[in-house]
C-alpha cells in the first residue's frame, strides 16, 4: 500500500515568490493534515482537513497562506508571498478519521524542505 | 498556554542497554498520548498510544508509561540497538488534534 506521498521534496524560491505544495493521502483517509516543522522542533499544525471540511484553520496565516482539498482526497497548501521566516519542513499527513476512532494514528508523508532566500 | 517538553539533549547510550526517553507536559489534559520516532529527512513514524486511562503499553522492545497526575510519559527501549538511533517525538492528543513536543534524539552506540 502506498503511502502518503508529497510533492515536491525539496523547493527553494526567492522571497516574495508564490510557492504550492501537494499532498496525496493514503486511500481511505478521510483526515488530512498540514503541519511545518522547523529545525529541532515537532510538527506543528497548519490545518486540519474532514473529507473536504476544513474543521481546524486557526494556526494557518491566512494572510498568506492558503489550502484547499476539493474533492476530499489530494490536497494543496499555497504560500503567497513567501518570507524568509518561511524557510522550515512542510508535512502533510492523513488518517483514518472520526468514523474509525477517537484516537487515530497520523501517518506522514515525506515533506517539503522550502528554502526562501 | 500548553507546554510539552522533552530532553532537548541527545541521550547516548550503548547497545544493547535500555534507553529511557521523557516527556512532560503542563496545562493539557490529553485522551491519550503518542510516540512517533523520526528519521533525518522523512516524516514521523507512528510508534505506540496510550489512553489517558492505561498505565503502561508495551510492544516488542518498547514500553510507554503514563502517569496523568505527573503529567508525564516515560518511552523505554530496551536492548537498544544502532538502527533505534533516531529523534523521539511525543505527541499529546485529544479531538483528533495532536500536539507534539520538540522531540528527542537517542544515539545508539555500538
Amino acid at each position: 500500500e502506498a503511502g502518503v506521498v508529497q510533492s515536491p521534496r525539496y523547493k527553494i524560491i526567492e522571497k516574495k515568490q508564490p510557492v504550492a505544495f501537494w499532498c496525496n493521502p493514503i486511500s481511505g483517509h478521510n483526515t488530512l493534515y498540514w503541519y511545518l516543522q522547523n529545525l529541532g522542533q515537532g510538527p506543528e499544525l497548519l490545518i486540519r482537513y474532514e473529507n473536504e471540511e476544513a474543521v481546524d484553520d486557526s494556526q494557518l496565516p491566512k494572510d498568506r497562506f492558503s489550502a484547499e482539498r476539493l474533492k476530499g482526497v489530494d490536497s494543496t497548501l499555497k504560500i503567497q508571498p513567501a518570507e524568509l521566516g518561511d524557510s522550515a519542513v512542510y508535512l502533510c499527513a492523513s488518517s483514518l478519521g472520526l468514523a474509525a476512532s477517537s484516537y487515530n494514528e497520523q501517518f506522514f508523508g515525506p515533506g517539503t524542505r522550502l528554502t526562501v532566500l | 498556554s500548553q507546554k510539552i517538553e522533552q530532553n532537548s539533549e541527545a541521550l547516548n547510550i550503548q547497545e544493547g542497554k535500555t534507553a529511557t526517553l521523557t516527556c512532560n507536559y503542563t496545562n493539557y489534559s490529553p485522551a491519550y498520548l503518542q510516540w512517533y520516532r523520526q528519521d533525518p529527512g522523512r516524516g514521523p513514524v507512528f510508534l505506540l498510544l496510550i489512553r489517558e486511562n492505561e498505565k503502561e503499553k508495551r510492544k516488542e522492545r518498547l514500553k510507554v508509561t503514563f502517569d496523568t497526575t505527573l503529567k508525564q510519559s516515560l518511552f523505554h527501549i530496551t536492548a537498544s540497538q544502532p538502527a533505534d538511533s533516531a529523534t523521539y517525538l511525543c505527541a499529546l492528543g485529544g479531538f483528533q488534534k495532536l500536539v507534539f513536543g520538540t522531540g528527542t534524539r537517542l544515539l545508539v552506540s555500538p
